[in-house]
C-alpha cells in the first residue's frame, strides 16, 4: 500500500556535525511534506514544511530537501547539538490527513 | 499561548470497558486531530473534527468514535477495550487552512489489562 518510510530507524551523529535524516514516500498527490521530531515523554513537534512544488526550504539550523523524481525526501541539521536528540518523523499531507513514517531516533555522541 | 492540553495523562483500563479521553486545542486551532502512537504501528491517525463536524477518519473500528464542542474542544471515546488499545493517544491542533503544521499535546498512556 502507499505508505511513507524511512530508510534507518537509527542515526548517531557527532556533536557538532550535519545529521541527515531520509525518506522515501510513495504517493504523488500528496502537496505537503513535513518534519516532525519527538523528545522523550512528548508529543511530536513541527520543525518544517515544504510544498510539493518545491526542492529546498530552509530554516533555523534546517533544511529539507525534496527529490519528487526519486520520491524521496531529506532534512538536515546544521552543528547537531544535544537538544537535537529525538525521533524524527516524516509525514506527507495527503486527502487533507497527515500520514506519518515510521521515525528514525538521532543520537548524540559527545 | 498555552499549548495543547490533554487529560487524563495515564489511563489504567481492563479489556471490555470504555474510556473517554480529553483535549485542548491552542485558542483560535479549530481544527483537532488524534492519533494512536504505538512502537509496531507508528503514528496512526484516528480522525480529524473541525468547527464539531469530523472532517476526516482514519482506519479504525467504530469503537473508536469522538466529538468536538462548540469551544473547540474534543473528546475521544473507545469503547469494548481490547489489549491492543494500549497505546498513546495523541491530539493535535492546527490553524484552518495550516493543517499540515499540527501542534500536539502530550498524550494520554492508556494501559488495557
Amino acid at each position: 500500500g502507499e505508505s511513507v518510510g524511512l530508510h534507518l530507524p537509527t542515526l548517531s551523529v557527532q556533536e557538532g556535525d550535519n545529521s541527515i535524516i531520509n525518506c522515501a514516500y510513495s504517493n504523488s498527490a500528496s502537496d505537503y511534506f513535513i518534519w516532525y521530531k519527538q523528545e522523550s515523554g512528548k508529543g511530536p513537534q513541527f520543525i518544517i514544511d515544504i510544498r510539493s512544488n518545491m526542492d529546498k526550504r530552509q530554516g533555523q539550523r534546517v533544511t529539507v530537501l525534496l527529490n519528487k523524481t526519486v520520491k524521496h525526501l531529506s532534512l538536515q541539521i546544521a552543528a547537531t547539538q544535544p537538544g537535537d536528540s529525538a525521533v524524527y518523523f516524516c509525514a506527507e499531507n495527503r486527502d487533507d490527513k497527515i500520514i506519518f513514517g515510521k521515525g528514525t531516533r538521532l543520537h548524540i555522541l559527545p | 499561548k498555552a499549548g495543547v492540553t490533554q487529560t487524563p495523562r495515564y489511563l489504567i483500563k481492563t479489556r471490555g470497558q470504555q474510556v473517554t479521553l480529553s483535549c485542548s486545542p491552542i485558542s483560535g486551532h479549530r481544527s483537532v486531530s488524534w492519533y494512536q502512537q504505538t512502537p509496531g504501528q507508528g503514528l496512526q491517525f484516528l480522525f480529524e473534527y473541525f468547527s464539531e463536524t469530523q472532517r476526516n477518519k482514519g482506519n479504525f473500528p467504530g469503537r473508536f468514535s469522538g466529538r468536538q464542542f462548540s469551544n473547540s474542544r474534543s473528546e475521544m471515546n473507545v469503547s469494548t477495550l481490547e489489549l491492543g488499545d494500549s497505546a498513546l493517544y495523541l491530539c493535535a491542533s492546527s490553524l484552518m487552512g495550516r493543517e499540515y503544521e499540527q501542534y500536539f499535546g502530550p498524550g494520554t498512556r492508556l494501559t488495557v489489562t
